[in-house]
């Protein structure tokens, strides 16, 4: 899981509850990553960022936010506008440019919502 | 538009067996393509990538890919299967939304490949 951390691993929340999912990296990458992974429909980007203070909607960015204050940083907001927020949430981090553009990913946090 | 096509949704193989997950694409430009490969309730792991060069390309746990530039293809292959293999397997190419200048990753669903003694 490289050097991205997310915590925690298993979430739970009542209905109407909004949720922040923490992300931080220390392998000095510029750009970071929100997926979303639900079971048979493979992974759905949510929010990406380039640089701090600056991010872009993903496929399905309704119902969620993000800040990007710091550059090790990048946690995301599930809100309650967010219709089905049950999932698994994984982020990532890459190089912004050049040929080592692979993403690392973190372990991952799971949220139950009720 | 780009895009990734994994058109198995599971496969499977006996051990020391070789095994092949498919991989279509579609995307403008040159293709920079990847693999990675999670197991369950983990994040994924990166496998191996084509960006350019020779189009067998050797990666992590004794995996390789072939790119195939007029069938748009980057099958993932390894010549002896383990039961350790068994996961979840994603493709994925690099492409641009309109008016960005980051690049990002478009996934396929993801294939699962069972691995049996």
């Amino acid at each position: 899981d490289g050097g991205i951390t997310q915590s925690p691993k298993y979430l739970f929340r009542k209905e109407g509850q909004n949720v922040t999912l923490s992300c931080e990296q220390n392998l000095n990458h510029d750009a970071m990553y929100w997926y979303r992974q639900d079971p048979g429909q493979g992974l759905r980007l949510i929010y990406y960022s380039q640089i701090v203070n600056d991010f872009q909607k993903g496929d399905i960015a309704e119902g969620y936010s993000v800040s990007r204050e710091k550059k090790e940083s990048f946690p995301l907001t599930v809100t309650s506008a967010q219709k089905n927020p049950t999932a698994f949430y994984l982020c990532a981090s890459s190089a912004r440019q050049g040929p080592n553009y692979e993403q690392y990913f973190g372990p991952g946090t799971r949220l139950t919502v009720t | 538009a780009q895009s990734v096509a994994q058109p198995e949704d599971q496969v499977n193989v006996a051990e020391g067996n070789p095994l092949t997950v498919k991989c279509t694409y579609s995307v403008s430009g040159n293709p920079y393509l990847f693999w990675y490969v999670q197991y369950p309730n983990r994040g994924l792991q990166f496998l191996l990538k084509y960006i350019t060069g020779d189009n067998l390309v050797k990666g992590s746990y004794g995996f390789e890919a072939e790119f195939n530039k007029s069938q748009t293809s980057f099958h993932l292959k390894k010549p002896s299967a383990l039961v350790s293999d068994s996961a979840l397997y994603f493709c994925a190419v690099r492409g641009f939304d309109r008016g960005s200048t980051l690049g990002r990753l478009y996934f396929g669903r993801g294939t699962q490949l069972t691995v049996w003694p």
